[in-house]
This record gives C-alpha cells, structure tokens and sequence, in this order.
C-alpha cells in the first residue's frame, strides 16, 4: 500500500492567516492526489482532486499544487469556518490511502 | 444533487456480522462506483472497497477476507456486511460516490453512522 504522511499533524492559526498543509507519498503519485475537508462530527467534504482542481462551490482561498511525492494544501486567507480537521487521499492505485489527518485549531 | 444515506444496527456484538445499508437518493446507482470508508473516534480514514453497478467489487487487502459488498439497483441501494468483528472494528461508516471519471475521488459522502461493537 502507498503510505501518505501529512505535515503538520495540528496547527494552530488565526483568522485571515495563510497556511500550507504537506503531503508526502511513500512513492510517485503523479498527480493522482485529493484533499478533504472534515469539520467535527460530519462527513468528509472534497476540495482538491487531482493535486490542483478546485471542486465545484469551494471557496477560491483553497488550492492545491504538487506532483510525484510531494504535495501541498494552502488556504490563503483562513475564515472561521476553516477550522477543521484535513486529510489528504491517493487514488493512483488500490487500495486508496489517506494520510493521518491535520488539525487546524484557531490560535 | 446526489445524496447518499446510511442506515443500519448502531451496536453489534464481538464476533458477529456488522450490515450497513447505504440509500441513494437524487441519481441513480447504475453508473460510477459506490465505496464504504470508516474512521474510528478519533484517528483517520480506511477505505474498506467498493461496488460497480454491474456489481464487480474490489475490497481493501486488510479487510478482504471478511468484507462483501453487493447492491440492489431496485432500491437504488448497495450494502456492507463485515463479519467476525472485535472492537477494533468499532468506527463512524461512511457510503461515497468513488468518482472514477479522471482522478478518482470520493464525493459526495453520507453523513456517517456509528457502529460500536460491544458485548
């Protein structure tokens, strides 16, 4: 299985600060790479596929960039709303990994 | 738009089989794959396998041995039944939509049903 390791683990950040989320594949991944987005006690919501397309109706301050191993998750101007729990997934081969998730707390 | 519901025991005990039903509702099921995921409190997410509508699956390797997953086009519907669970098989269960189309991706998801399993 492709192992994906997410850096950090927990963040702390203030409104209207920008951050950027690490993903690293344990191989290439080309760009076959997703974000998600889990608010306490819901479901997983897309914003990211393939390392940089925008899902429909999330906010322009999230974008995704990388390819290969390396991959990043920048929100350029973080809104309350925000706070939440990340994980990125791969989905260049089977079965689907997630990375252990990043908690973004508001400082 | 399309929306998936979960539905099913929220307790099973040590040893028997977990079956969860996933409901879709606002599409039909005869077309992309449908995938079970779960997360147990507090850690991170574990794709269990997925259903195409002409009902080929693929499981997760971990997990093979204990995992069906079949559907009922006629009930828009597709299920998971896990046997011989232990606690460690205590988590909130998801249905998804596994987009296959380009970049496969999850979306949307259910909101979710907890199953704890316990004597």
């Amino acid at each position: 299985d492709i192992q994906m390791t997410q850096s950090p683990s927990s963040l702390s950040a203030s409104v209207g600060d920008r951050v950027t989320i690490t993903c690293r594949a344990s191989q290439s991944i080309s760009s076959y790479l997703n974000w998600y987005q889990q608010r306490p006690g819901k479901a997983p919501k897309l914003l990211i596929y393939a390392a940089s397309s925008l899902q429909s109706g999330v906010p322009s301050r999230f974008s995704g960039s990388g390819s290969g191993t390396d991959f990043t998750l920048t929100i350029s101007s973080l809104q309350p709303e925000d706070f939440a729990s990340y994980y990125c997934q791969q989905s260049y081969s089977t079965p689907p990994t997630f990375g252990q998730g990043t908690t973004l707390e508001i400082k | 738009q399309v929306q998936l519901q979960e539905s099913g025991p929220g307790l099973v005990k040590p040893s028997e089989t977990l079956s969860l039903t996933c409901t879709v509702s606002g599409g039909s099921i005869n077309s992309y794959y449908w995938s079970w995921i779960r997360q147990p409190p507090g850690k991170g997410l574990e794709w269990i396998g997925y259903i195409y509508y002409s009902g080929s699956t693929n499981y997760n390797p971990s997990l093979k041995s204990r995992v069906i997953i079949s559907e009922d086009t006629s009930k828009n519907q597709f299920a998971l039944n896990l046997s011989s669970v232990t606690a460690a098989d205590t988590a909130v269960y998801y249905c998804a939509r596994h987009n296959s189309n380009g970049t496969p991706r999850f979306d949307p998801w259910g909101q979710g049903t907890l199953v704890t399993v316990s004597s």
